[in-house]
């Protein structure tokens, strides 16, 4: 089955203590991104990545790093996670970022709720 | 630059009832529009899309949207609601920036379906 997985689903977590929640896709995607959801807020970019080894910030990238060495796998890195991170995660991914591709719009996995305490 | 405004961050209709979801967007050049849904401790999901071929399309769980490039709009609708349509709906925009097509977000809106 074609789906973007994302690890853990809950997280609770205390200020400074380094994590790292894994985003895998089966799709042979290029293009993967990061969202942040909060209420009121709707979805806001994290950072993204059009191909291996290729990232760039999105909207709110202070805070978080992520790596991409293989084509499938889109790790999302918070060194020192602090109060104002605690939010629900979505990774997406797509064909590479071209009019046709996007048609077909992104698919999401199933989120990450991170609390940081 | 583009941008989605969704009117209204909840919306309440009884079961039975029409839908009316609202958003509205600002582009410069002809948009590609999408609707996704959020049903609750999901990820999200494609709905339908509006890629320039006809006004009105028609998405999954007979849901449509129609748009107006008159009013700069792209409501969603749905002629009676069910139970299993509560969930939050989410409004996008294609936009082209750092040389690579993206996805701009609405905020969301919430429907709540009332017995």
């Amino acid at each position: 089955e074609a789906q973007v997985t994302q690890n853990p689903r809950y997280l609770i977590t205390v200020t400074g203590k380094k994590l790292t929640v894994t985003c895998s896709q089966n799709m042979n995607h290029e293009y993967m991104s990061w969202y942040r959801q909060d209420p009121g807020l709707g979805l806001r970019q994290i950072y993204y990545s059009m191909n291996v080894e290729a990232t760039d910030k999105g909207d709110v990238p202070e805070g978080y790093k992520v790596s991409r060495k293989e084509k499938r796998n889109f790790p999302l890195i918070l060194e020192s996670p602090s109060p104002n991170q605690t939010s629900l995660y979505f990774c997406a991914s797509s064909h590479y970022g071209t009019k046709t591709s996007l048609d077909y719009g992104y698919t999401f996995g199933s989120g990450t709720r991170l609390t940081v305490v | 630059a583009q941008s989605v405004t969704q009117l209204g961050s909840h919306v309440s209709v009884s079961e039975g009832a029409l839908v009316l979801l609202r958003c509205n967007y600002s582009s410069s050049v002809p948009p590609y529009l999408f609707w996704y849904v959020q049903y609750p401790n999901q990820g999200l999901q494609l709905l339908l899309k509006y890629t320039s071929a006809a006004t009105l399309v028609k998405g999954i769980n007979g849901f449509e949207a129609e748009f107006k490039k008159s009013e700069t709009s792209f409501h969603l609708t749905k002629p009676s609601a069910h139970m299993s349509d509560a969930a939050e709906y989410f409004c996008a925009v294609r936009t082209f920036m750092d040389s690579n097509y993206q996805l701009i977000w609405g905020a969301g809106t919430k429907l709540i379906i009332k017995p």
